[in-house]
């Protein structure tokens, strides 16, 4: 039983446009995301967070929103760069949780010239 | 300024064979898993720990061993490989925040 789906394992996305990759879960006793990003052949690095008292976390050109009721939480990159190509991680943890992250399977973005 | 280290970065195994993938971290963080990646899987937990001498098991466990006798160090033993594991093994630590930091994968191939 998935508790985080990526549904879109891929997106293609022009430079300079936006990117949106989204991100549903099914365990209501999610408390914190987070959204990694992997490059081939390298280990996933932390990109940006949100609690779940929060429904928007901005970290310049990345922003994460978060809709509680719909379980749903979103990645925004504007503008997309062509070095944000990669594959993008949601993952999630629950409140007293210590090391359990659940992570999705991923969406591969890829940002052309 | 490592951060996590993984060492070896790659390795061929024959089922049955026995090996350690190591896992060092220089940030003095209380808290290390191992994660297991495979095609279409995403990152699955193996094993984790909280603290020296205190492990626990994660979503897949089975055929692996950890231990964690030092805050730095975190092992993980496959005692009796299987084609079932291999996989791109990744270490990862967090200290006082829910972020967890990785290093870069141990790619692991059993024959």
């Amino acid at each position: 039983d998935q508790q985080v789906k990526q549904n879109s394992p891929s997106l293609s996305v022009q430079e300079g446009r936006i990117s949106i990759l989204n991100c549903d879960y099914t365990n209501s006793m999610f408390d914190y995301f987070l959204w990694y990003k992997k490059y081939p052949a390298e280990g996933p690095t932390f990109l940006i967070s949100i609690s779940s008292i929060k429904d928007k976390n901005e970290d310049g050109r990345f922003t994460v929103f978060l809709n509680k009721s719909a379980k749903h939480l979103s990645l925004h990159i504007v503008p997309s760069q062509p070095g944000d190509s990669a594959v993008y991680f949601c993952a999630a943890k629950t409140q007293g949780g210590s090391e359990k992250l659940v992570f999705g399977k991923g969406t591969k973005l890829t940002v052309n010239p | 300024n490592a951060g996590v280290t993984q060492t070896p970065k790659f390795q061929v195994l024959k089922t049955g064979q026995s090996m350690t993938l190591q896992c060092a971290q220089d940030m003095n963080h209380e808290y290390m898993s191992w994660y297991r990646q495979d095609p279409g899987m995403g990152l699955r937990l193996i094993h984790y720990s909280v603290g020296a001498g205190i492990t626990d098991q994660g979503e897949v466990p089975n055929g692996y061993n950890v231990s964690r006798s030092t805050t730095e160090d975190f092992p993980l033993r496959l005692l009796s490989a299987a084609p079932s594991q291999t996989s791109v093994y990744f270490c990862a630590s967090r200290g006082s925040t829910a972020i967890q930091y990785f290093g870069a994968g141990t790619r692991l191939s059993v024959l």
